[in-house]
Formats: C-alpha cells, structure tokens, sequence
C-alpha cells in the first residue's frame, strides 16, 4: 500500500532556530513530491521536487530529494514566528489510472517560539 | 477574486439535514478535488474531476454526491451525515492529470460540523 510517513509529529522551537522536516515514501512508481504549508484552513505550495539530488529554495526554506531512499527533508533555516504551521508532504504516484491522486502524510506541526 | 474559493466556510447541520458545499477555482484549471481533513489525520482523498469527468473516486459513502457543472465549479452534496463526518473539507484544483505535474492549489475550506 503506497503510503508517505512525516517526522517528527510537532516541534517546538525558538527564533533563529533551523529545522529540518522529514518525509518518508513508500509507492509503487513515483511521479513527483510535493511540500505544502498549512496555517490556519488552507494548505500553500511550497515545493514540487521530481528529481533526486536537485536542491528546491525559496528564501530560508529549502527541500531535496532522495530518490534511492525514498525521503525528502525540508529546511527552515532562521526561523521566524510566522513559520509556525503544519507541514504537509504528499506523493504523486505515476500512472495513468491514478487519476491526480496525491498521498499525503500527517504532517508536522511546527511552533516557533519568540 | 483569484485562486480557489470556498463556501460556506462553517457549516452545522443535523444528520437528517441536506446542505452542499460550493467551490469555484479562478486559475484556468480543469481538475477539481474534494479532500477530507479529520484532526491527526492526513489528507483523504474523495473525488477527482478532470474535464469536469470524475475519474477517482476513492470509495466514500454514497451520503457524499459530488457535482462538477464546468472546469470552475465543484459541489459536495451533503444528506444524512453521521457525526464522524464532522472535519475540514477542502476543496484544489489542477491542471489534469497527466498533463505535467499534479500540483494542486487548495481553497480555504469548509469546517463541517455534523449534530
């Protein structure tokens, strides 16, 4: 059963702090993963990573891909209060009958303390 | 307005209630996705639109009935709900399946409570 695994759960940390955010995968044929930000109701786009190896940044955050040990981490580097939120990483499997099917995990909830 | 947009954003009902929720995209795509977001869960998937045909539809109870009249608009249709129902509906949007990548812009959300 295809299935996507976060870690930690939640994590509390202060300002200027750097987090890494990990995410797991297990699927049968892998098309592309996807990194979201949930604050309040509905969850942002961060990142799309398809290939391995191939480091994705926006400002403090950044996210790569490994494709040999199915996982991906995503990096706040100083954080700010405004990062607090839940973080959501899904897989996109390939194939056609997949029907834009995308399998999320739980997510991580972070709190950044001032 | 932009982006993908949700109403009601709180809704209540009883279980004997019939009420349906509305999404409209303004981003040009041409598939629409209901999830369903439970506390501590992740992200169910229940319906996929593409050219406003369902292709997915990950087996939910038929007290679920989803409607896509054209590439903008998605609706949930609600009629006797249990009160495990009760959740985070979100609504997203994307180009179809299988035309590059599936990354999915979500609406705000519709917070169901179900009495």
């Amino acid at each position: 059963e295809d299935k996507v695994v976060q870690s930690p759960l939640s994590l509390v940390v202060h300002e200027g702090d750097t987090v890494t955010l990990n995410c797991s995968y297990e699927v049968t044929n892998f098309r592309s993963l996807l990194w979201y930000k949930q604050e309040k109701k509905a969850p942002t786009f961060l990142f799309m990573l398809t290939s391995s190896g191939i480091e994705k940044k926006s400002g403090r955050l950044s996210s790569i891909l490994d494709k040999k040990e199915l996982f991906s981490i995503l990096n706040i580097t100083a954080t700010q209060t405004g990062d607090s939120a839940i973080y959501l990483c899904a897989v996109e499997p390939l194939g056609y009958n997949q029907g834009g099917k995308l399998i999320f995990g739980q997510g991580t909830e972070l709190s950044v303390k001032p | 307005e932009t982006g993908v947009t949700q109403t009601p954003r709180h809704l209540v009902m009883g279980m004997t209630n019939k009420k349906s929720l509305k999404c409209e995209q303004h981003l040009g795509h041409n598939a629409m996705y209901w999830y369903k977001q439970s506390a501590k869960k992740p992200l169910e998937l229940m319906f996929v639109y593409s050219l406003e045909e369902r292709v997915e539809n990950n087996s939910v109870p038929s007290r679920f009935s989803p409607e896509c009249p054209n590439s903008s608009h998605l609706f949930l249709h609600l009629h006797t709900l249990q009160p495990e129902d009760s959740a985070l509906y979100l609504c997203a949007s994307s180009h179809p399946p299988g035309q590059g990548y599936n990354e999915q812009f979500f609406g705000p959300g519709t917070r169901l409570t179900v009495l």
